[in-house]
């Protein structure tokens, strides 16, 4: 089944200690996106990578890391993280022909993060 | 600046009943693609139809069809025959060129009531 799988789906931790939440994705996407999505602010983008080794900072940036090592996961981590980095956090994948194509973005189950 | 706009922040229809959830977006790419998501309140994104810029038709997909004025830039949602299990939280989305980011601008979202 194709898909995109996300792992923890909840977290709650405390601020300050370190975190990596999972994204893996079996479709051969060369297109990876995390997003935050916050009450009343729709989902906004993270970072992005549009291949192995490419990544590059969406709209938030600001308190998180990506890495890219292989084709299919793509992780989001957060170093220290604070209370205002509470929130939803979804990871999407898709392919890249044509960016107005439709390439649709497959997003995975989402990462309720909550942090104290 | 926002690109995508719904201005329906919430929305009530009577199960059977046709509905239409509001979209209108900004860009000055000439290719370009809008999308609609469902988010039930389970929390996952699911897609649901695609209209392309350069596309003559609008786009159905079973009981979902985009109305796509260009001139005005609306690609509005409707539903028809609405069923209870279409309560949810719709998204409005564009991807235009951008860039090299095939990101996703969303809409904030129309929150979807079918009563019995």
């Amino acid at each position: 089944e194709a898909q995109v799988t996300q792992n923890p789906r909840y977290l709650i931790t405390v601020t300050g200690k370190k975190l990596t939440v999972t994204c893996s994705q079996n479709m051969n996407h060369e297109y990876m996106s995390w997003y935050r999505q916050d009450p009343g602010l729709g989902l906004r983008q993270i970072y992005y990578s549009m291949n192995v080794e490419v990544t590059d900072k969406g709209d938030v940036p600001e308190g998180y890391k990506v890495s890219r090592k292989e084709k299919r996961n793509f992780p989001l981590i957060l170093e220290s993280p604070s209370p205002n980095q509470t929130s939803l956090y979804f990871c999407a994948s898709s392919l890249t022909r044509l960016a107005g194509g439709p390439d649709t973005q497959y997003f995975g189950p989402g990462t309720r993060l909550t942090v104290l | 600046a926002q690109k995508i706009t719904q201005t329906q922040p919430g929305m009530f229809v009577q199960e059977k009943e046709a509905v239409t959830l509001d979209c209108t977006y900004d860009t000055s790419d000439p290719s370009y693609g809008l999308f609609w998501y469902k988010q039930p309140s389970s929390g996952e994104m699911i897609f649901l139809i695609y209209q392309g810029s350069y596309d003559q038709q609008n786009a159905t997909e079973g009981r979902y069809s985009l109305n796509f004025q260009k001139a005005r830039k609306s690609a509005n949602l409707v539903i028809s025959a609405s069923q209870l299990g279409d309560s949810a939280m719709y998204f409005c989305a564009m991807r235009d060129s951008g860039g090299s980011n095939y990101k996703l601008t969303f809409g904030k979202g129309t929150l979807l009531t079918v009563n019995p």
